[in-house]
């Protein structure tokens, strides 16, 4: 069974720009959350889509947006781009049922200049 | 709301030494508990979880936890480890986000394992 991809990998942008993430779940699961983790907030959760609709979300600004498809392949987007958003972005999917296991991608590593 | 707090953000030990990472967590319903492994520039591997039942949990690579109701707390333990379990653990967990139901997860701050020989 193929574990939870992201894409691209790593990044570099530049303040200002927007930058669309993408991650593709394990076959079968039909949730996805996204995470923020930086050196010094640790992992936060920024949301979580269910069945193509955003279930959950954290506190993060609204220049942090995201969406599911219908093949539960997901995309974040950030928009206006700060240096703060300098971080790694872990996606996880789950069969999205209370106390269900996240697996974890890799991460793309986002770097703002 | 729920929170996490790990004690300790750093534990250095020598191989085949003892080990134990603390978690307290805070949580007005019931929760479900994670402890998740992240090796340098790698993404998060499940070690154990909480969900009901015996409150001694066994994972995998030789490491278990203790769930204690009464003292909100949920340390991971190996009796003896080795310098491949050098790596940030995090203790998670898994409830309501801001009043909405869902497998969110709320990390704590992370606790770095440096085993030494």
């Amino acid at each position: 069974k193929a574990g939870v991809t992201q894409t691209p990998r790593y990044l570099i942008k530049t303040r200002g720009q927007q930058v669309t993430l993408s991650c593709s779940p394990i076959s079968g699961h039909r949730s996805v959350s996204w995470y923020q983790q930086t050196p010094g907030q640790g992992l936060q959760f920024l949301f979580e889509y269910f069945s193509e609709t955003q279930r959950n979300k954290g506190n993060f600004p609204g220049r942090f947006s995201g969406r599911q498809f219908s093949n539960s392949r997901s995309e974040m987007n950030v928009s206006t781009l700060e240096l703060g958003d300098s971080a790694l972005y872990l996606c996880a999917s789950s069969a999205g049922t209370s106390g269900s296991e996240q697996y974890f991608g890799p991460g793309t590593r986002l770097t703002v200049t | 709301a729920q929170s996490v707090t790990q004690l300790d953000s750093q534990v250095p030990v020598f191989e085949e030494a003892p080990v134990e990472l603390r978690c307290n967590y805070s949580s007005s319903v019931s929760v479900y508990l994670f402890w998740y492994v992240q090796y340098p520039n790698q993404g998060l591997q499940l070690l154990l979880k909480y969900l009901s039942g015996s409150t001694l949990v066994k994972g995998i690579n030789g490491f278990e936890a203790e769930f204690n109701k009464s003292q909100t707390s949920f340390h991971l333990r190996k009796p003896s480890v080795h310098i491949s379990d050098t790596a940030e653990y995090f203790c998670a967990v898994s409830g309501a986000v801001g009043g909405q139901a869902g497998t969110a997860l709320i990390f704590g701050k992370g606790t770095t394992l440096s085993v030494s020989s």
